[in-house]
């Protein structure tokens, strides 16, 4: 099973600053990461897949990076409402898995 | 409009069974993979069982391996799960998930673009 660690646990930081994110994975998952954002009492939100493209409506300041290992979830000036948990997936090889989440707070 | 919802969450009783079901609209549901993902109170996305949209392939993660049962109906749009030997552990609020089509169509090893507002099931005595 491939296990993907995510950090930093939480990240506190003010709007309008940038949001650096990342997920390290126990084995190659080549380029098959997708990120989710997920608001209290919310389901996830589809944000990004393999690697780096944006899901429809997400806005650019979403940006990703990586393959492999390691890959980056960059929110490059914050908005009131990204302030969330970010999650990570890999598809790459069964069983799928998620890492533990970031949680992005208002400093 | 594309929708999920689930439905068939409550009290499980330890050792006993529940089938939690989802109900699909607004897209050709055979052309996509889908899947259970739950989340625990106050824990992370854990996904659990996956399957093509033909039916013809399904997988479970190991901690609902033996136990659980997933399955489709695409002449009517639903997605179910079948829980057998229910435990405590298993609380949580279960999410039914499509495939993005990211894979290809049909395939259950994707992403998921859309997600149901979750089905809650607590097992306890």
């Amino acid at each position: 099973e491939v296990v993907l660690t995510q950090s930093p646990a939480t990240l506190s930081l003010s709007p309008g600053e940038r949001a650096t994110l990342s997920c390290r994975a126990s084995q190659s998952v080549d380029k098959y990461v997708a990120w989710y954002q997920q608001k209290p009492g919310q389901a996830p939100r589809f944000l990004i897949f393999d690697t780096s493209h944006r899901a429809t409506g997400i806005p650019a300041r979403f940006s990703g990076s990586g393959f492999g290992t390691d890959f980056t979830l960059t929110i490059s000036s914050l908005e009131p409402e990204d302030f969330a948990v970010y999650y990570c997936q890999q598809r790459s090889s069964w069983p799928l898995t998620f890492g533990g989440g970031t949680k992005v707070e208002i400093k | 409009e594309v929708s999920l919802l689930e439905s068939g969450g409550g009290l499980g009783q330890p050792g006993g069974s529940l089938r939690l079901s989802c109900a699909a609209s607004g897209f050709t549901f055979s052309n996509c993979g889908m899947s259970w993902v739950r989340q625990a109170p106050g824990k992370g996305l854990e996904w659990i069982s996956g399957i093509s949209g033909n039916g013809g392939s399904t997988y479970y993660a190991d901690s609902v391996k033996g136990r659980v049962t997933i399955s489709r109906d695409n002449s009517k749009n639903t997605l179910d799960l079948q829980m057998n030997s229910l435990r405590a552990e298993d609380t949580a609020l279960y999410f039914c998930a499509k495939g993005g089509r990211i894979a290809g169509a049909g395939r259950a090893n994707d992403a998921f673009d859309i997600w149901g507002q979750g089905t809650m099931l607590t097992v306890s005595s």
